[in-house]
């Protein structure tokens, strides 16, 4: 049982150049949740999915994009990079929408 | 907007001394959750308090729930360094979302 993975780790990026972050979960968890920290903050909520096939926008959605096309997968797609997306990108799961969530290992992301 | 501030920012303890951070919403909050981040690390689920004046124990630390539902607070009792890190209380305001705090980080001195 792995919980939720992330793919990569690292990633430097150019600007304009696009990339997808990878999210993968083995709990059968139907909520799912993409979030950026950006250093000494909190976290902010990108986008969310409460099952496959249903996504929703967060705070800050703009420059990202998601899909949900199976339980298990929920991958951010980040289009014409901008170094305001540096950050580090956490990916959660949770069985049900009050409950604790289970955070992935983290992507962190520097756009140069 | 929906803001929840946390207090203070950054405490520095020597091991052995106390600590506690406090969670403050601008609106009523349904429940709350406590997580703690480790340098480097990924935020790792601590507690969820729902009831109005709840009090939960783990070990050596204590979560409290205002009887309002605005407000929270997570004490260390005689801290050690394994205690370092930062933590984030994450209010549901009943809407789609939690809303995180800024977090408190801790550091223990040895």
């Amino acid at each position: 049982n792995a919980g939720v993975t992330q793919t990569p780790k690292f990633r430097i990026l150019k600007i304009g150049q696009s990339m997808t972050l990878q999210c993968t979960q083995d709990m059968n968890h139907n909520y799912m949740y993409w979030y950026r920290q950006d250093p000494g903050m909190g976290l902010k909520l990108i986008y969310y999915s409460v099952g496959a096939g249903i996504t929703d926008k967060g705070e800050v959605p703009n420059g990202y994009n998601v899909s949900r096309s199976t339980t298990e997968d929920f991958p951010l797609r980040l289009e014409l990079a901008a170094p305001s997306q540096t950050s580090v990108y956490f990916c959660a799961s949770s069985p049900r929408q009050i409950y604790a969530q289970y955070f992935g290992p983290g992507t962190r992301l520097t756009v140069t | 907007g929906q803001q929840v501030m946390q207090i203070p920012q950054y405490q520095h303890v020597q091991e052995g001394e106390d600590f506690t951070t406090y969670c403050n919403s601008s609106t009523t909050l349904s429940n709350i959750q406590w997580y703690k981040q480790r340098p480097g690390g990924h935020p790792v689920f601590l507690i969820q308090l729902v009831k109005s004046g709840e009090v939960k124990k783990q070990k050596r630390l204590t979560f409290q729930f205002g009887e309002a539902k605005k407000n929270s607070s997570l004490h260390i009792t005689a801290t050690q360094t394994t205690d370092v890190g930062t933590y984030f209380c994450a209010g549901w305001p009943g809407t789609y979302k939690y809303i995180f705090g800024t977090g408190t980080r801790l550091k223990v001195l040895a």
